[in-house]
């Protein structure tokens, strides 16, 4: 049975970082595209970064670009989302999402497995 | 980015009923356009792949059509378990973007 694990969330202050991990288990993390998606409680899904199994392709929402920065380690099975100078419109629950291919491309991505969810606040 | 528009916005019904959500994208995204279906509290889950295919496991209540910029989700048979809020959702360009979600309600 596929899993994926999110930790990491919790509350922060704005202009401070912070870094979700995610865990893979019940498939083979290293063969396939990650991404993570992120919902404003109550509200609609946005799609914030993707990354291929070999992290050759990488990809990013123009609301992040510059203040994320998405990695994976495929020998501990885990995916990261390094979270820089974060703002309150950044709160969210983060998913972690794994895609049904290997490649970052988006005609290939479908996000088949989700994971519970790491909610994030930033707040003051 | 690629618009997509979904309606109704929420809508109530009962079990036993057939219902259908639309979703329109803003510019031609082929087949491209998956649908997913959330629980309170819960994660999405994936229903439809390439406007029409059945994620396995997902029972054939549940039906995909269309192509280009209008398609449809079609729930023939409602059980209790499908009162949840769907999303379509295009890979046909990053960035990826998702419908703004239907609430499906009992009546």
């Amino acid at each position: 049975e596929v899993q994926l694990v999110e930790s990491g969330g919790g509350f922060v202050q704005p202009g401070r970082s912070l870094r979700l991990s995610c865990e893979g288990y019940g498939f083979t993390f290293a063969e396939f595209a990650m991404h993570w998606v992120r919902q404003v409680p109550g509200k609609g899904l946005e799609w914030v970064s993707g990354i291929s199994w070999n992290s050759a392709g990488i990809g990013y929402a123009d609301s992040v670009k510059g203040r994320f920065t998405v990695s994976r380690d495929n020998a501990k099975g885990s995916l990261y989302l390094h979270m820089s100078s974060l703002t309150p419109e950044d709160t969210a629950v983060y998913y972690c999402v794994k895609d049904s291919s290997p490649v970052f491309i988006a005609v290939t991505a479908s996000l088949d497995f989700w994971g519970q969810g790491s909610l994030v606040t930033v707040s003051s | 980015d690629i618009k997509l528009t979904q309606s109704p916005s929420s809508l109530s019904a009962s079990v036993g009923d057939r219902v259908t959500i639309t979703c329109r994208a803003s510019q031609n995204i082929n087949s491209y356009l998956n649908w997913f279906q959330q629980k309170p509290g819960k994660a999405p889950t994936f229903l439809i792949y390439g406007a029409s295919g059945l994620q396995s496991g997902v029972p054939s209540r549940f039906s995909g059509s269309g192509s280009g910029t209008d398609f449809t989700l079609t729930i023939t048979g409602l059980q209790s378990e499908d009162f949840a809020t769907y999303f379509c959702q295009q890979n046909f360009i990053i960035p990826i973007t998702f419908g703004q979600g239907t609430r499906l309600e009992i009546k």
